[in-house]
C-alpha cells in the first residue's frame, strides 16, 4: 500500500515571497503519478501540477514548480511570487500508473494549510 | 465553471432520515468517485465506479449506498447515519486521457444530528 506524508500542517508566507511545501511518499511501484491539488476555502479542489515518475525533468506550471526526487521519494511544491489567492489547503497525492480506461485510485496526504499574508 | 456538479451543497439530517447526494459530470469521463473529507483526516476513498460498474468499495458501512446509473451520474444514498458521518463528501471524475487527474465537485457538506 502507498502512503503519502505531508509533515507541515500549516504554513504562512508573505505576499510576493516564495514558499515550499513538503511531501514524501512510500511505494514499491516504479511507474506512477504524483499530484499537488489546491482546495481554496469553500471552493472545489483543483489540480495544481502533475509529475510522471518516469520523467526526470521537474514539472512547472507558471509560478508553481516541483522538486521531484525519485530515489528519496520526495515531491515538494514551490510557489513563487505568492499571491493572496494562493491561500488554500494543498494536498499531495500519489497514483499508481494504470492502463487506459482504468479507474485509478489516488492516495492523499493530510494536507498543508497555506496562508498568504498581505 | 465546474465540470462536476454536486447537489445539495449543504444537508442536515437526523439519524433516522434517508437522503441522497447527487453528482453529475459533463466531462465525458468514464470513472467517478466518492471521497469523504473530515477535519484532521486525509481524504478517504469510499467508492469507485468505472463505466457504471463498481470497482472499489473501501470497506464503507452499508448505511452508505452508492448508485451509478450511467457514466455521468453518481448518487450516494444515506440512511440511519451516525453523527461521526458528518463530513464533506466529494465527488470526482477522471477520464482515460487525463493521466490520473481527478476533477472534483464542490462537495456536499453533511451534518448528522
Amino acid at each position: 500500500a502507498q502512503t503519502v506524508t505531508q509533515s507541515q500542517p500549516e504554513m504562512s508566507v508573505q505576499e510576493a515571497e516564495t514558499v515550499t511545501l513538503s511531501c514524501t511518499y512510500d511505494t514499491s511501484e516504479n511507474n506512477y503519478y504524483l499530484f499537488w491539488y489546491k482546495q481554496p476555502p469553500s471552493r472545489q479542489m483543483i489540480l495544481v501540477i502533475r509529475q510522471e515518475a518516469y520523467k526526470q525533468q521537474n514539472a512547472t506550471e507558471n509560478r508553481f514548480s516541483v522538486n521531484f526526487q525519485k530515489a528519496a521519494k520526495s515531491f515538494s511544491l514551490k510557489i513563487s511570487d505568492s499571491q493572496l489567492g494562493d491561500t488554500a489547503m494543498y494536498f499531495c497525492a500519489f497514483m499508481k500508473h494504470s492502463i487506459s480506461f482504468h479507474a485509478g485510485k489516488s492516495t492523499f496526504g493530510d494536507g498543508t494549510t497555506l496562508t498568504v499574508k498581505p | 465553471e465546474t465540470g462536476v456538479t454536486q447537489t445539495p451543497r449543504h444537508l442536515v439530517m437526523g439519524m433516522t432520515n434517508k437522503k441522497s447526494l447527487k453528482c453529475e459530470q459533463h466531462l465525458g469521463h468514464n470513472a467517478m468517485y466518492w471521497y469523504k473529507q473530515s477535519a484532521k483526516k486525509p481524504l478517504e476513498l469510499m467508492f469507485v465506479y468505472n463505466f457504471k460498474e463498481q470497482t472499489e468499495n473501501n470497506s464503507v458501512p452499508s448505511r452508505f449506498s452508492p448508485e451509478c446509473p450511467n457514466s455521468s451520474h453518481l448518487f450516494l444514498h444515506l440512511h440511519t447515519l451516525q453523527p461521526e458521518d458528518s463530513a464533506l463528501y466529494l465527488c470526482a471524475s477522471s477520464g482515460a486521457l487525463s493521466t490520473g487527474e481527478l476533477f472534483f465537485g464542490e462537495g456536499s457538506r453533511l451534518t448528522v444530528l
